[in-house]
């Protein structure tokens, strides 16, 4: 069974902060995805990273994938309160659509 | 994006009754679907891979005679929750691929069950 450990698990952080969210694994993902989650609502997807190495900026999300393909950060700059939320790591093995998700991480933007 | 819609969004029922969630994919065909389970502050817990006209695969630990999945069409895959209790109680998400896709998965908006 492969795991993920996302860290940190909880992040309360003042609006204009920067932050980064750790997702690490022993294994090797063929591809990981981020989302983001709303109390009450389904995950939505932020963006899946393929290739060791990757870099993958959303405004001001940038995503990046290891090179060994094992482990994925997401950095934040300049927080915003609309930025709270769950956010999940996933990884998928080769050929497959099934996903390993992490533990989440909580962020609360402060105003 | 793809849509993948989840009915109801919550459910209320008495214990010892069955409760059907539905999921369904919306503009694309899928071929898998995905059931989760989440529990307050957690992160997603997968129950069992739903297969278009086949039976479902479930995980360890999920009682596949208590949580029913039928995938009877390629928009569409329910969940029965049977002889619901108080610890059945959760927020159960589906999710889906397009076939034609690199594996990105689309989440339903989730289907908050309470089982009194």
């Amino acid at each position: 069974t492969q795991l993920l450990e996302q860290s940190p698990q909880f992040l309360s952080i003042q609006e204009g902060e920067n932050l980064t969210v750790y997702c690490n694994s022993s294994s090797v993902f063929s591809s990981l995805q981020w989302y983001r989650q709303e109390p009450g609502e389904g995950p939505v997807l932020l963006v899946t990273v393929v290739t060791g190495g990757e870099v993958k900026k959303l405004k001001r999300l940038t995503f990046q994938f290891g090179d060994a393909r094992k482990d994925s950060s997401l950095h934040i700059t300049a927080a915003q309160p609309g930025d709270t939320g769950l956010y999940l790591c996933a990884g998928a093995e080769a050929g497959s659509y099934q996903l390993t998700f992490g533990k989440g991480t909580k962020l609360s933007v402060i105003p | 994006g793809a849509v993948v819609s989840q009915h109801p969004s919550w459910v209320i029922c008495k214990s010892g009754t069955s409760v059907k969630i539905e999921c369904r994919s919306l503009d694309f065909q899928a071929t898998t679907m995905f059931w989760y389970r989440q529990f307050p502050k957690q992160s997603l817990m997968l129950m069992a891979t739903s297969n278009e006209g086949s039976k479902a695969t479930y995980e360890q630990g999920v009682e596949k005679d208590k949580f029913l999945i039928n995938h009877a069409s390629l928009t569409l895959s329910t969940l029965t929750v049977t002889s619901a209790h108080p610890e059945d109680s959760s927020f159960y998400i589906c999710s889906a691929s397009p076939q034609d896709n690199t594996g990105e998965l689309f989440f339903g908006e989730g289907s908050r069950l309470t089982v009194l």
